[in-house]
């Protein structure tokens, strides 16, 4: 069946430098893509979309990049602080009912 | 604040009782959702609505009820539920064409 997942589960970098989790999709279909943090305790956050017609997209120390060729979707956080640490969830959709991944920790290293 | 809140956000009920999650969104979304957060496993989608209609149930057990009275409010009736039960339950709400906005969710625990 279809599924959204992620390379690497745990994901630790060291403070400063910079962050890149990935995620591999398997619907072809999808044409909406949204990357959501997850702090313990917390909901998770909205941080950055980009839908299909789209490869790159710029927020505030976050970029997503997305290679349909290969079914390819990324996060890179710039400069990763401590309040980087969470969870991190790729989400894709079709038709606007979200499938997320299982999610990847990021761990940051003082 | 997300603009979704749900209450209670810590809930421990016996397999016996009879309990409801409220969640309430205040950003004027046509569409709301429940989803079931257990450890180690993608976020599992339960139910749900759009323009106060439910669209999907996702083979959900009939121990859980949800309950949509407007645009504004979701409830999540729960009733003779199972330890396996136990989770982080989330609810969201979308505009159509947008993303998902989460609340914190209400971490059950049956015993």
């Amino acid at each position: 069946g279809e599924s959204v997942g992620l390379h690497l589960p745990t994901l630790s970098v060291q403070e400063g430098d910079n962050s890149i989790i990935n995620c591999a999709y398997s619907n072809s279909a999808s044409d909406y893509f949204i990357w959501y943090k997850q702090e313990s305790g917390k909901g998770p956050q909205f941080i950055i979309d980009i839908r299909s017609n789209m490869d790159k997209r710029q927020g505030q120390r976050v970029t997503v990049l997305l290679n349909k060729t290969v079914k390819h979707l990324s996060l890179q956080i710039a400069a990763t602080q401590p309040g980087d640490s969470a969870v991190y969830f790729c989400a894709e959709t079709p038709d606007e009912k979200l499938t997320f991944g299982t999610g990847t920790r990021l761990t940051i290293i003082p | 604040e997300t603009g979704v809140t749900q209450t209670p956000r810590h809930l421990v009920m016996g397999m016996t009782n009879k309990k409801s999650l409220k969640c309430e969104q205040h950003l004027g979304h046509n569409a709301m959702y429940w989803y079931k957060q257990s450890a180690k496993k993608p976020l599992e989608l339960m139910f749900v609505y759009s323009l106060e209609e439910r669209v999907e149930n996702n083979s959900v057990p009939s121990r859980f009820s949800p309950e949509c009275p407007n645009s504004s409010h979701l409830f999540l009736h729960l009733h003779t539920l199972q330890p396996e039960d136990s989770a982080l339950y989330l609810c969201a709400s979308s505009q159509q064409g947008g993303g998902y906005t989460f609340g914190s969710g209400t971490r059950l625990t049956v015993v």
